[in-house]
């Protein structure tokens, strides 16, 4: 596709429910970010991937966030056990290079934990 | 550790009325400031990239400016269609992380 795509891109679970969230970046992007976007703030930083590699994941809020991109391209955010705190829009983005680049966001995934 | 402080957190103004939105940081070895415009229910869309102090940008009615401390945009004959918030991240020192601002939300009124 032309762009970065997330799905789905409305969620609502219930607290305890487990969540995977989709990314497609565009095609031949080496580098993959997720950040977490709350109303009113900018994109916090969560995780980082150089290709397959998971470089840096200091920005998960906890150990209940794990996320991967097994073949270097698709990626999945996953939420076990989810609580009302992780509420928030999660942004997936992708640049060609690795420093001093500029990100294509994709449309992010707003969850909702009841 | 890198901070990025956006102002004004909103900004309303007539269309036709220029203006400039700010973005101080403090971060050692700056690689890069970026801008980026937010339209509700999306992801940021970039805008412009800065390298160095004195380096300028343009794109239609934006412009980009940069020094050792801050960056500006600047609006020039707002239309309504520039109603956005826009976000200034920086990239530099160590990181490859970009760490962002909260955001200035702009309003142009018809």
């Amino acid at each position: 596709g032309a762009g970065v795509s997330q799905s789905p891109r409305y969620k609502v679970a219930k607290r305890g429910q487990d969540v995977a969230l989709r990314c497609d970046p565009i095609s031949g992007h080496v580098s993959l970010f997720w950040y977490q976007q709350a109303l009113g703030q900018g994109p916090e930083f969560l995780t980082y991937f150089q290709n397959e590699a998971q470089l840096d994941k200091s920005g998960l809020p906890s150990d209940r966030f794990f996320a991967e991109r097994p073949e270097g391209s698709v990626s999945t955010l996953k939420i076990q056990r989810t609580q009302q705190e992780d509420s928030a829009v999660y942004l997936c983005a992708s640049s060609f290079r690795r420093l001093g680049n500029e990100q294509f966001f994709g449309p992010g995934t707003r969850l909702t934990v009841l | 550790e890198d901070q990025v402080t956006q102002s004004p957190e909103a900004l309303r103004l007539q269309e036709g009325e220029s203006s400039s939105l700010n973005c101080s940081y403090t971060v050692s070895g700056l690689r890069g400031l970026f801008w980026y415009r937010q339209d509700p229910g999306k992801g940021p869309e970039f805008l412009f990239t800065l390298y160095s102090a004195g380096e300028e940008k343009e794109k239609e009615r934006l412009k980009a400016t940069l020094t050792k401390k801050e960056s500006f945009l600047h609006i020039t004959a707002p239309k309504p269609e520039d109603s956005a918030t826009y976000l200034c991240a920086v990239e530099g020192g160590g990181s490859y992380i970009p760490t962002f601002g909260r955001g200035t939300s702009l309003i142009v009124h018809p």
